[in-house]
């Protein structure tokens, strides 16, 4: 079975470019998570996903974040426009019931210059 | 306010070494605690503790919960290289959105 898996692995751009990010979560896994960890802090949640509804999108740092996850599959997450301070690396997790363990992917490493 | 902290944040023991990894944890509505392993890139999942005084074992790491005094430790018995890593714990807050509220991470390096 493949796991979670994310796009691309790392990824540099400037300050006011945007950028996607990408998760597709394992095969069946209703609950989609997005996390963020920036250096030197613990990784934080960013929002989860039933299916194609959002259920909790109390992480979002600010309206320059958009989160999508149209037809319940595939995730993406955009930054537009990007700021310094976004840069960290985002994981995607999934999970198969909202109580089972959630399953990491490897995470995007986004530097903005 | 919800966290969790671990304790050491850093650790570097030799080959053949035990060590015990902290987590304690303040939160409202406790219901589980996870244990991650993090190389170079995905966390893996190790434990999900959700019972007070029960250990969970998987070859040479062992975990338990102790809900009384809030903390769960992670023991890593005859060390390898293998297991140097960021050791992450988490746990689950919230009612309805099982979101992870993780820790700082207890990088441990082994060395031969």
């Amino acid at each position: 079975e493949a796991g979670v898996t994310q796009f691309p692995s790392h990824s540099v751009i400037e300050k006011g470019q945007t950028v996607t990010l990408r998760c597709d979560p394992i095969s069946g896994h209703d609950n989609l998570y997005w996390y963020r960890r920036v250096m030197g802090k613990e990784i934080k949640f960013l929002l989860h996903f039933v299916k194609e509804s959002k259920q909790d999108e109390s992480g979002m740092p600010n309206n320059r974040f958009l989160a999508e996850r149209t037809g319940g599959t595939y995730s993406t997450l955009k930054v537009q426009p990007a700021e310094l301070e976004d840069s960290g690396v985002y994981f995607c997790a999934s999970s198969l019931t909202i109580q089972e363990t959630q399953y990491f992917g490897p995470g995007t490493r986004l530097l903005v210059l | 306010e919800d966290k969790v902290v671990q304790s050491p944040l850093s650790l570097v023991v030799h080959e053949g070494d035990t060590v015990t990894l902290n987590c304690s944890y303040e939160v409202t509505n406790f219901r589980s605690l996870l244990w991650y392993k993090q190389e170079k890139k995905a966390p893996t999942f190790l434990f999900m503790l959700t019972s007070s005084g029960i250990e969970k074992k998987s070859g040479r790491l062992s975990s338990i919960l102790d809900k009384k005094e809030l903390f769960s430790i992670l023991n890593i018995t005859a060390t390898q290289t293998g297991d140097s890593a960021v050791y992450l714990c988490a746990v689950p807050l919230r009612a309805g959105s099982y979101q992870l509220t993780f820790g700082k991470g207890t990088k441990l390096s082994v060395i031969p």
